[in-house]
């Protein structure tokens, strides 16, 4: 079966510190990689997506993802945060089931970022 | 942009108790999931709409939920008789088609407490 893990629940950092968010899938066959952001009492938004080509793949507000084929990787990294950047990110994996792709979720990770 | 409606935000009902959750998703969209959130994990996807039809229902404790997309536009989904452990976000999306690489909207979503 697919999953997805997120290796941390929470990650508490400094303003203008880097992060790092980890997620790791299992799959043996190719996969679309997600990752998205929910604030306090919204939906998910989209952050950002490898579908195929290059690996590293960036957000308009400056996180990246790099996609590791051969560790089954995806984190999730920005240089420099802000505190607008406090938010639950999930990292998600498209499955092909019964001929629909449906998405798989982490169960999250909780950024907060302290002045 | 165009968004995922749902209504209501909030529902407080007794255990025992029906109760429904509405959602509009994006014109055009022809994908619709329901999704339910628990407090502190990821989504879980409960039912998946191709148009009016289901294509995935795997997760969806039948015995008391239930959903329909009649037009294969809006969408109902149901709980009778909720139960203490039904208290979660119910988050509706939608997709423009049901490919891999086609990113989900999600909307707002309705905090259901069962008292």
């Amino acid at each position: 079966a697919q999953s997805v893990t997120q290796l941390d629940s929470q990650v508490p950092v400094f303003e203008e510190a880097p992060v790092e968010l980890r997620c790791n899938y299992s799959s043996s066959v190719s996969v679309y990689l997600f990752w998205y952001v929910q604030y306090p009492n919204q939906g998910l938004q989209l952050l950002l997506k490898y579908l195929s080509g290059s690996t590293l793949v960036e957000s308009i507000n400056g996180f990246e993802a790099e996609f590791n084929k051969s560790q089954t990787s995806f984190h999730l990294r920005k240089p420099s945060v802000h505190i607008s950047d406090t938010a639950e990110y999930f990292c998600a994996v498209s499955l092909l089931s019964g001929g629909y792709n449906k998405l798989i979720f982490g169960a999250g990770t909780r950024l907060a970022v302290h002045p | 942009e165009a968004e995922v409606a749902q209504s209501p935000r909030y529902k407080i009902t007794e255990k025992s108790q029906a109760v429904a959750f509405w959602c509009d998703p994006i014109s055009g969209h022809a994908t619709l999931y329901w999704y339910r959130q628990i407090l502190g994990q990821g989504p879980e996807l409960l039912v998946q709409f191709q148009d009016e039809s289901v294509v995935d229902d795997s997760q969806l404790p039948k015995d008391r939920f239930s959903a329909e997309r009649l037009k294969g536009v809006d969408s109902t989904l149901k709980i009778q008789p909720a139960e203490l452990g039904d208290s979660a976000m119910y988050l509706c999306a939608s997709s423009l088609v049901s490919q891999g690489d086609s990113p989900l909207h999600f909307g707002n979503g309705t905090r259901l407490t069962v008292t």
